[in-house]
């Protein structure tokens, strides 16, 4: 089944502990992206990757790394979390950027 | 910085009436328009895309959008409500010269029986 899945679904930490949420797409997507989610602002991108190798920076960068070593991997990193980072988190990937994104079912983030 | 608005973060219709749900962008450049749905503790899914072809997009479940260019518009519709179209609407945009997402900050539908 073609999916993007995100590990974990849920997770609580304290501020400053250094996380990873991991995503991964069996489509062989070029493109991958990572939003994040609050209430009354929408969907944010954080990151995005044209391909492996290619990562660049959305319109919340702060606080956050990317990496794409493979192309089917495109792990968040937070190296230390703060509470603004309380959120619901969204990995999507598409063959292109200009294609459909399909997006998976999504991270809650609580940092106390 | 490219901006895209959704007016009305709350619109609630009865059954089978018409829905509509607004979204205006800013952009100089000609834009990728997209609309989807996100239904309750789920992802988000593509309802339609607008790429530079016709300018009335027809998409799943019964909604289209037209895109307008002298309006910065790109509102959709459906003609008659049903109970399973409730769910937060996002309307997104890309730019042919970029390679970021914007989305807008969304719409809860209600549908009334």
């Amino acid at each position: 089944e073609a999916q993007v899945t995100q590990n974990p679904r849920y997770l609580i930490t304290v501020t400053g502990k250094k996380l990873t949420v991991t995503c991964s797409q069996n489509m062989n997507h070029e493109y991958m992206s990572w939003y994040r989610q609050d209430p009354g602002l929408g969907l944010r991108q954080i990151y995005y990757s044209m391909n492996v190798e290619v990562t660049d920076k959305g319109d919340v960068p702060e606080g956050y790394k990317v990496s794409r070593k493979e192309k089917r991997n495109f792990p968040l990193i937070l190296e230390s979390p703060s509470p603004n980072q309380t959120s619901l988190y969204f990995c999507a990937s598409s063959l292109r950027w200009v294609n459909e994104q399909f997006f998976g079912p999504g991270t809650r983030l609580t940092v106390l | 910085a490219q901006s895209v608005t959704q007016l009305g973060s709350h619109v609630s219709v009865s059954e089978g009436a018409l829905v509509l749900l607004r979204c205006n962008y800013s952009s100089s450049v000609p834009p990728y328009l997209f609309w989807y749905v996100q239904y309750p503790n789920q992802g988000l899914q593509l309802l339609l895309k607008y790429t530079s072809a016709a300018t009335l997009v027809k998409g799943i479940n019964g909604f289209e959008a037209e895109f307008k260019k002298s309006e910065t518009s790109f509102h959709l519709t459906k003609p008659s409500a049903h109970m399973s179209d409730a769910a937060e609407y996002f309307c997104a945009v890309s730019l042919s010269t970029g390679n970021q997402f914007y989305f807008g900050t969304g719409t809860s539908l209600t549908v009334i029986p």
